[in-house]
């Protein structure tokens, strides 16, 4: 039973469509989030959500815009993709917005742009 | 100064060596820490959180030292499955998130 699960886990499209990611936990947690990992393995967050709210909107494009209808799901729609937005996007969730207990990660949702 | 600083390695060490990682932190009022593991093309999983006394799981050992910044990973008697970056995480205080140093390579060969 995973606990938080991410689709698609490979996504190849060309520049300028439009695509989603998809993320749900299931542990009961009230926090969400979207971590990017780029080419250089160095994992960034983009955004965090409790309770559906947002609450971290760190420097990203506006082209990318999370969605959260239940604190159970935290999706992510990008526009018009780029060249640099190849990377591997990692949906994490955590008991609380502290987080003092860690996050727990999706398998991650390796995105390449042709 | 970078927010969380680790050496990338590769550290390579024979099966049974005992190795050790250091990872640094720029913000003195960082409040929880951890190390995660990440296997190749694999999502960051929880390995140990780090208190301030000090902890231990099995062959892992972590410490933590304030006044310096700076955390520790100690893995004893390595295995070969033990190969992986494992990452170096602090978390700020207030509604912050956890921030990832850029991991340190472990390569164990038989």
């Amino acid at each position: 039973d995973t606990a938080v699960s991410q689709t698609p886990k490979y996504l190849v499209t060309q520049m300028g469509n439009d695509k989603s990611i998809k993320c749900e936990q299931n542990l009961g947690h009230d926090t969400m989030y979207w971590y990017k990992q780029d080419s250089k393995k160095f994992l960034k967050i983009m955004f965090s959500y409790n309770n559906k709210e947002l609450i971290i909107n760190e420097t990203v494009p506006n082209r990318f815009s999370p969605k959260s209808p239940d604190k159970a799901h935290l999706n992510l729609h990008i526009n018009s993709l780029e060249l640099g937005d190849s990377a591997v996007y990692f949906c994490a969730s955590s008991q609380d917005l502290a987080g003092a207990y860690g996050y727990t990660f999706g398998s991650g949702t390796r995105l390449t742009v042709v | 100064r970078k927010e969380v600083e680790q050496d990338p390695g590769p550290f390579n060490v024979p099966e049974g060596a005992t190795v050790a990682f250091n990872c640094t932190y720029s913000n003195s009022a960082s409040q929880s820490f951890f190390w995660y593991r990440q296997d190749c093309r694999k999502e960051p999983k929880l390995l140990m959180s780090v208190y301030s006394s000090g902890n231990e799981d099995g062959r892992f050992t972590a410490q933590l030292n304030r006044a310096s910044q700076y955390i520790s990973l100690l893995i004893r008697d390595s295995k070969l499955s033990d190969s992986a970056t494992y990452l170096c995480v602090v978390l700020a205080p207030g509604y912050s998130t956890l921030t990832f140093g850029k991991g340190t390579m472990l390569l164990v060969s038989p």
